[in-house]
């Protein structure tokens, strides 16, 4: 079955980057597009960005200069890696599967904490 | 990029009763438009997608609709498992763009 799971540390300082990892599986990750969603503490729904099947990328505007997407399709693995951080980006961070357009399967989110 | 105004943004309701929950995209999206529910602790799930289509195993009283640039969610005899947060996301368009969210509460 479709299945994501987040994984990276859970505190980082800073102005430091953060590198998160989305490891899949049940798909694949030329055939299937993956999305990033975030969820600040007691708040929305942000989308950050995509990688599509054919390996290109887009990103939220608001995040676009600090953000990048790529995968290792031979390890059914995504990555995102933020640049800059601030305590703003403190959040729940997901992987997404979409089905039909809308993100539909979802890892459990992986907790991020921006913090000296 | 365009904006989803959802409303309300809180909402108290009785077991039993309907609610509706709306968005406004800032142009037209096409119908490509989907809600969540999410609870507390845990990952979104998909409802609704292209505004009214609805996903495998999720309960009929769950409906949307809506076309051009107004879209509506409802959930008709309200349940107490329904309570959790709701949001719409646009996926017409790149970048997506989520509503703000919608907190449904008991009465």
């Amino acid at each position: 079955q479709v299945q994501l799971k987040e994984s990276g540390p859970g505190l980082v300082q800073p102005s430091q980057t953060l590198s998160l990892t989305c490891t899949v599986s049940g798909f694949s990750l030329t055939s299937n597009s993956v999305s990033w969603v975030r969820q600040p503490p007691g708040k929305g729904l942000e989308w950050m960005g995509a990688i599509w099947s054919g390996g290109s990328t887009d990103y939220n505007s608001a995040l676009k200069s600090r953000l990048s997407i790529s995968r290792d399709t031979s390890k059914s693995q995504v990555f995102l890696k933020m640049n800059s951080l601030q305590t703003e980006d403190t959040a729940i961070y997901f992987c997404t599967r979409s089905k039909l357009g809308a993100p539909h399967y979802w890892g459990q989110g992986v907790m991020v904490t921006v913090s000296s | 990029d365009i904006q989803m105004t959802q409303s309300p943004p809180s909402l108290s309701a009785s077991l039993g009763e309907t609610v509706t929950i709306e968005c406004r995209a800032s142009e037209d999206i096409y119908n490509g438009l989907a809600w969540y529910q999410q609870k507390p602790g845990k990952s979104p799930q998909l409802l609704i997608y292209d505004a009214s289509s609805l996903q495998d195993g999720v309960p009929s009283r769950f409906s949307g609709s809506g076309s051009g640039r107004d879209y509506s969610f409802s959930i008709s005899n309200v349940e107490s498992e329904d309570i959790a947060s709701y949001y719409c996301l646009q996926y017409d368009n790149l970048p997506y763009t989520f509503g703000a969210g919608t907190k449904l509460e008991l009465k």
